[in-house]
């Protein structure tokens, strides 16, 4: 199984900031990652998929990059509405495997 | 507009049975997989399964923490997705999605859909 080892696992920030969040996969995976947001009892809302496609009305400050085993989601500029957990999945190979989680709060 | 709505949920003892439900509107329903993830409380995300489409045979992938107690299907002239889940443990308890993934339109609708969920309580 190919495990996400995602980091950090919680980090706090304040309004404006610039924020990367890594997940790095046990194996290249090639592009195929998406990235999720989650907001306490809401569903998550997929914001990138193939590592680096904006998914469309995400706003423009969140991007993706990377390829193989090593990805970033990065904001910005942090704005209030973005203070939720953020997870990503790898859909390379089966099972499919989400990291654990960045939980990013406020400062 | 792309709807997906589970239902099914509910309090279960260990060892017991149930059959939830995701009704599947605003989208051809038959063209896509289709997978089931859950979330315990307070926890991440864990895929549970997959089930593919006609022209892949419907078949099936699944999370090793449930294969073998775990049943997903599907029946195209309701748009609907269902999972079985048998001998079912605490550590099943959750809320549990379903979201589409793939068909002709590839990567950009994998996993741009999800249901509200439904809660399975697993205790005695």
């Amino acid at each position: 199984d190919i495990q996400m080892t995602q980091s950090p696992s919680a980090m706090s920030a304040s309004v404006g900031d610039r924020v990367s969040i890594t997940c790095r996969a046990s194996q290249g995976i090639s592009n195929s990652l998406v990235w999720f947001q989650q907001k306490p009892g809401k569903v998550p809302q997929r914001l990138i998929y193939a590592a680096s496609t904006l998914q469309s009305g995400v706003p423009s400050r969140f991007s993706g990059t990377g390829s193989g085993t090593d990805f970033t989601l990065t904001i910005s500029c942090l704005q209030p509405e973005d203070f939720a957990t953020y997870y990503c999945l790898q859909y390379s190979s089966y099972p499919l495997t989400f990291g654990g989680g960045t939980k990013v709060e406020i400062k | 507009e792309v709807q997906l709505v589970e239902s099914g949920g509910g309090l279960v003892q260990p060892g017991g049975s149930l059959r939830l439900s995701c009704a599947a509107s605003g989208f051809t329903f038959s063209d896509h997989y289709m997978d089931w993830v859950r979330q315990a409380p307070g926890k991440g995300l864990e895929w549970v399964g997959r089930i593919r489409n006609k022209g892949s045979s419907y078949s099936t992938e699944y999370a090793a923490s449930v294969k073998g107690r775990f049943t997903i299907s599907r029946d195209d002239s309701k748009n609907s997705l269902f999972l079985q889940m048998n001998s079912l443990k605490t550590e099943d308890t959750a809320v549990y999605y379903c979201t589409r993934a793939y068909s002709s339109c590839g990567n950009k609708c994998n996993f741009d859909s999800w249901g509200p969920g439904t809660l399975v309580t697993v205790s005695s």
